[in-house]
């Protein structure tokens, strides 16, 4: 079965950018059969879609947070990535990188704490 | 935004028991409903898809129902590593998907 493990800073501060990278095992991310995704859990808002992009680089993005959004795939590190610009504390969440169809998450990584806090 | 309500908040039950979780949309999500379960310091795992599809896995124990705005999940006999908290989550309105507050089943 296809893994994956989140990485990236676990604290970062106010106003900079959140930098994750979720790298995935045991097949390939260029195989064309799921979507890669982001998703957070807040403590008390609960989970939230973030985005999510296909091997060709096609990306799809919550509305909510389109504007300070980007994800990114390198399939020759079989990777993809989350960038989130000017963060505050309300981005404080359990970051979950997933697979899946277009409609559901089918496998989801064990997620990294990213704490904003100055 | 579709939203998702889930009720109840927590279930009381007892191994053996029958559990029954429901999930309602703010409007007609068709049959574009999932169920995910979580455990503590865990990721959700997907047990239900497409409203009644059982995942890779999946025990038959677990069943999904509903269409439109109503959908329930069904545990027919839970087990001792069923207690743990249930996630709907929809995808009518892609590409944005919303996911419910959850259903935590206790002891």
């Amino acid at each position: 079965q296809v893994q994956l493990q989140e990485s990236g800073p676990g604290l970062i501060k106010p106003s900079q950018t959140l930098s994750l990278t979720c790298t995935v095992s045991g097949g390939s991310i260029s195989n064309g059969a799921f979507y890669w995704s982001w998703i957070r859990q807040h403590p008390v808002k609960g989970l939230e879609w973030i985005g999510y992009i296909y091997y060709s680089g096609d990306t799809y993005y919550n509305p909510s947070l389109k504007s300070r959004v980007a994800i990114s795939v390198d399939t020759s590190k079989n990777q993809f990535s989350l960038r989130l610009t000017s963060v505050t504390a309300a981005d404080t969440a359990v970051y979950f990188c997933a697979y899946g169809s277009p409609y559901y998450f089918d496998f989801w990584g064990p997620g990294t704490l990213v704490t904003v806090s100055s | 935004e579709i939203v998702l309500t889930q009720s109840p908040a927590t279930l009381s039950l007892s191994p053996g028991e029958r559990a029954t979780l429901s999930c309602r949309a703010s409007q007609n999500i068709r049959n574009y409903l999932a169920w995910y379960q979580q455990k503590p310091g865990q990721a959700p795992r997907l047990l239900i898809y497409h409203t009644s599809n059982r995942a890779t896995g999946i025990p038959a124990r677990f069943s999904g129902g509903g269409s439109g705005r109503d959908f329930t999940l069904t545990i027919s006999s839970l087990e001792p590593e069923d207690f743990a908290v249930y996630y709907c989550q929809q995808r009518s309105d892609w590409p944005s998907f919303t996911f419910g507050p959850g259903t935590r089943v206790d002891l």
